[in-house]
């Protein structure tokens, strides 16, 4: 079953933060992160396994909540290069099955 | 600088035709994902290997395609007949998945346009 994003879309002004959550009805073993520009292929930002770790990358970081099956990706001080879609993807079960993606949220930082 | 090729980059073929799709993954990478995308369905994981065998391919459509890793440097996709709805831009990535990395390196994908 496909994760729940949101917001669906965002604008922000260059240096300010955003949070994108993602969210599922089952319960998660894993949840990926992946940002998208136009035209591109995806890039992948960071993995969180089950255990409820917190993961960083440069200004870009991420929560596991096992319990309330969701992740949210944490934005901080928006650099132009942020713009593009980020998708999260789920994988359920014990050890990782059923990996989907979410619908993806579009985030627009403008100077 | 390490990158994951893909070819072809475009092909344009019509429905019933066979449709062969190459990924050669980074040197050293045991992993190797394929990915689908449209714009109706989004993102989807069609398959995975590691070390060369398949681990996952539950999201591929079994009566038509098919994923191989002939050799530790490259993976197939192959769709046979292809369909209009095959239609799609399709991503192969690959990782080292070792040691608790699990970064993923993406190729620039194909372009599939099946008339």
């Amino acid at each position: 079953q496909q994760p729940v994003q949101s917001p669906q879309a965002v604008i922000l002004r260059e240096g300010e933060d955003a949070v994108i959550n993602c969210s599922s009805s089952k319960a998660l073993y894993s949840v990926h992160w992946y940002r998208q520009k136009h035209g591109e292929a995806p890039v992948f930002l960071m993995i969180l396994l089950k255990g409820g770790e917190q993961k960083g990358h440069e200004k870009i970081s991420a929560s596991f909540n096992e319990k309330k099956q969701q992740s949210s990706l944490y934005l901080t001080a928006s650099q132009l290069s942020y713009s593009g879609t980020y998708f999260c993807g789920t994988e359920g079960g014990n050890y990782g099955q059923n990996f989907v993606f979410g619908p993806g949220t579009r985030l627009s930082v403008l100077p | 600088d390490a990158r994951v090729t893909q070819t072809p980059r475009h092909k344009v073929t019509e429905m019933g035709q066979e449709v062969t799709m190459r990924c050669q993954p980074i040197l050293g990478h045991n992993t190797v994902f394929w990915y689908r995308q449209t714009m109706m369905q989004g993102l989807e994981l069609l398959a995975y290997f590691r070390n060369r065998a398949p681990l996952d391919d539950s999201g591929m459509p079994k009566d038509r395609f098919s994923a191989e890793m002939p050799d530790a440097t490259l993976a197939t996709l192959k769709i046979q007949p292809s369909e209009p709805r095959d239609s799609a831009v399709y991503f192969c990535a690959s990782g080292p998945f070792g040691s608790g990395d699990y970064e993923q390196y993406f190729g620039p994908g194909t372009r599939l346009t099946v008339t």
